[in-house]
């Protein structure tokens, strides 16, 4: 059972351009997140997921973009790169029945930097 | 949207010895989650202990145990018999209705067991 698989784990980009990470989960769970972790902090909601085809914001939207056309997947679409972006990303999923209610399973973590 | 506060960034303690962290958090829901993950270099989110609002017993996990007082929304946790694997940085998360089950993270804080 893979759990929560993010890729890539590092990558570097420069400013200006885009990219996609991707986010996938065999564990069938209707809730997925993007997050992201500055350097000593806390992690920041970006976007999140209740289902296949519905999408909302977080507290960190801007410059970001997702979809979710499957349950399974969660990609996050970085358009435009900026320095301020540079940072780790956590891909999450939950699901809010039976065992485990509640409870985020964490990818890996992908390092971003942008130079 | 919900604040989840704790107030220790940096805790130090012996191996052995026993360490508690503290965790406050603001909502006027009466059923909800609390959370401790446990972030370790590998940069991994770790599940360390759950509990449910509505629950009243403090929930254990072999050394790790949570003082969940619900009227002083409080929700610290002791870590007993520390050991040098315990040193990590550990966040205490929300998750409940009002914040349309999107998991809310304190500030952290970073945990360092000495030998």
């Amino acid at each position: 059972n893979a759990g929560v698989t993010q890729t890539p784990k590092f990558r570097i980009l420069k400013i200006g351009q885009s990219m996609t990470l991707q986010c996938t989960q065999d564990m069938n769970h209707n809730y997925m997140y993007w997050y992201r972790q500055d350097p000593g902090m806390g992690l920041k909601l970006i976007y999140y997921s209740v289902g296949a085809g519905i999408t909302d914001k977080g507290e960190v939207p801007n410059g970001y973009n997702v979809s979710r056309s499957t349950t399974e997947d969660f990609p996050l679409r970085l358009e435009l790169a900026a320095p301020s972006q540079t940072s780790v990303y956590f891909c999450a999923s939950s699901k809010w029945t039976g065992v485990n209610t509640g409870e985020l399973f964490f990818g890996e973590g992908s390092r971003l930097t942008v130079l | 949207a919900q604040t989840v506060t704790q107030s220790q960034p940096e805790m130090s303690v012996q191996e052995a010895e026993t360490v508690t962290l503290s965790c406050t958090y603001d909502t006027s829901e009466s059923n909800y989650y609390l959370f401790w993950y446990k972030q370790p270099p590998s940069r991994q989110m770790i599940l360390v202990i759950r509990q449910e609002a509505y629950k009243q017993q403090n929930a254990t996990e072999n050394r790790f145990s949570v003082n969940f007082q619900k009227a002083a929304k409080s929700f610290s946790l002791k870590i007993s018999d520390s050991q040098l694997g315990d040193t990590a940085m550990y966040f205490c998360a929300f998750i409940g209705r009002s914040n349309d089950y999107k998991l809310s993270f304190g500030a952290g804080t970073t945990v360092t067991v000495r030998a």
